[in-house]
């Protein structure tokens, strides 16, 4: 069964210094791999995804994430972190077959301190 | 910007009342998810429409939950009776059909039980 881990409850980083919001997966076959960010009394929304191709995928809001395939990883990365990047993080992994649903981590808190 | 609308916002029950939350997705956006989030978790899937059928529901509390997508376009979700343990914030999130594809998520339903 696909799933998704991510490691730390929460992360805490200076502004302008670069982020890393750790995710690590399980899966079968070849994953198809999401971020999703999430604001106070929001919905989600929708970062990044990497399907196939570059191992570094780029996205909003200056977001990138590194696919390593041989560490099952899909970390999210930022070169200099803002104040407003302050929310709630969550990697998310889709199933390649049956119903193709898709299966959250459990999220990172990301505190950007001024 | 096209965008999922849900309402209520919030809402706020006593046990054992029924509740129900509707949802509007994007426009031409064949697959609609239903999520239960509990603060401080991932959104757990508990029903995914394909069109107006359901194509998972098995970790809908089926006694108590039910969801319906009559026209294959907006969605209702149910709860009756509700209970303590329901309250939660009730994502809504639409996809168009492919498996490469995101998710767009709606704002929430944020229900208290009482």
């Amino acid at each position: 069964a696909q799933s998704v881990a991510q490691p730390e409850d929460q992360v805490n980083v200076a502004e302008g210094n670069p982020l890393t919001v750790k995710c690590t997966y399980s899966v079968s076959g070849n994953p198809y791999l999401f971020w999703y960010v999430q604001y106070p009394n929001r919905g989600l929304q929708f970062l990044l995804k990497y399907i196939t191709g570059d191992n570094l995928v780029k996205g909003s809001y200056g977001f990138e994430a590194e696919f390593n395939k041989s560490q099952t990883s899909f970390h999210l990365k930022k070169p200099s972190a803002l104040v407003s990047d302050s929310a709630l993080y969550f990697c998310a992994v889709r199933e390649i077959s049956g119903t193709y649903k898709y299966i959250f981590g459990t999220g990172t808190r990301l505190k950007v301190l001024a | 910007e096209a965008e999922v609308a849900q309402s209520p916002r919030y809402k706020i029950t006593e046990k054992s009342q029924a509740v129900a939350f509707w949802c509007d997705p994007i426009s031409g956006h064949a697959t609609l998810y239903w999520y239960r989030q509990i603060l401080g978790q991932g959104p757990e899937l508990l029903v995914q429409f394909q069109d107006e059928s359901v194509v998972d529901d098995s970790q809908l509390p089926k006694d108590r939950f039910s969801a319906e997508r009559l026209k294959g376009v907006d969605s209702t979700l149910k709860i009756q009776p509700a209970e303590l343990g329901d309250s939660a914030m009730y994502l809504c999130a639409s996809s168009s059909t492919g498996e490469h594809n995101e998710q767009f998520f709606g704002p929430g339903t944020r229900l208290t039980v009482l």
